[in-house]
């Protein structure tokens, strides 16, 4: 089974408007850790946000917010007020703490692409 | 501030060549290091990992190796290149088991 759902291959969104990019998960770790990478048309990876699975609140950085909801497995991305150079491919990831003596790895889902609409 | 280089930016390369790409981080010590390959309109495989000069584990058998010579410096090789071995190369650091990678600008290689 796959440990990081996106199931979303594309989305638009209009300008100036909030989408949520969907992902879910997979693990029986109690500790672990979800993140969102941007990979623009330049193929760099720019990390968004974290969210821990002890973090009560929901993680915020800018206009980038995670709606993590640890009952359903999932860890959305939200993007408020969409800009024009938010048209990228975007990346959950998830690091699970006790698997197997791995330092820390991400596991990543195949990405959602998103395009911004003027 | 930390930064992470990689070169060669992109490579073409024909099948059973060598390979050798480099990456390298400033602005940090003990990092723990990361070589991911990226198929075309995929998601990211890892591939090696490195938590100290030496010390490489393989998350995936394959025709490819990893060394880590000095504390900030990652390389990735070949002896002999494939065609499936063609992708995004892309090297990551991190401070500490756990805490979030960061990623250098990329290697895209073409073998033909």
């Amino acid at each position: 089974a796959q440990k990081i759902t996106q199931t979303q291959p594309g989305m638009f969104v209009q300008e100036k408007e909030a989408v949520t990019l969907d992902c879910t998960y997979d693990t029986s770790d109690q500790s672990y850790g979800l993140f969102w990478y941007k990979q623009p048309s330049s193929g760099e990876m720019i990390f968004l946000i974290y969210q821990g699975s002890y973090d009560e609140q929901n993680a915020t950085e800018g206009r980038y917010s995670l709606n993590f909801q640890k009952a359903r497995k999932s860890a959305n991305l939200v993007i408020s007020a969409s800009q024009l150079g938010d048209s990228a491919m975007y990346f959950c990831a998830m690091r699970e703490d006790n698997y197997g003596g791995s330092q820390g790895n991400l596991i990543f889902g195949k990405g959602t692409k998103l395009s911004v609409k003027p | 501030s930390q930064t992470i280089h990689q070169w060669p930016a992109t490579l073409v390369q024909p099948v059973g060549s060598p390979l050798s790409l480099e990456c390298t981080v400033e602005g940090t010590s003990n990092p723990n290091l990361y070589w991911y390959r990226q198929a075309a309109g995929r998601g990211l495989q890892l591939l090696f990992y490195s938590v100290g000069i030496g010390q490489i584990s393989s998350e995936v058998p394959q025709n490819l190796s990893a060394s880590r010579p000095q504390d900030r410096q990652f390389i990735l090789s070949s002896k002999k290149l494939l065609l499936s071995d063609s992708g995004f190369y892309l090297c990551a650091w991190s401070q500490d088991r756990g805490l979030e990678q960061y990623f250098g600008p990329g290697t895209r290689l073409t073998v033909t």
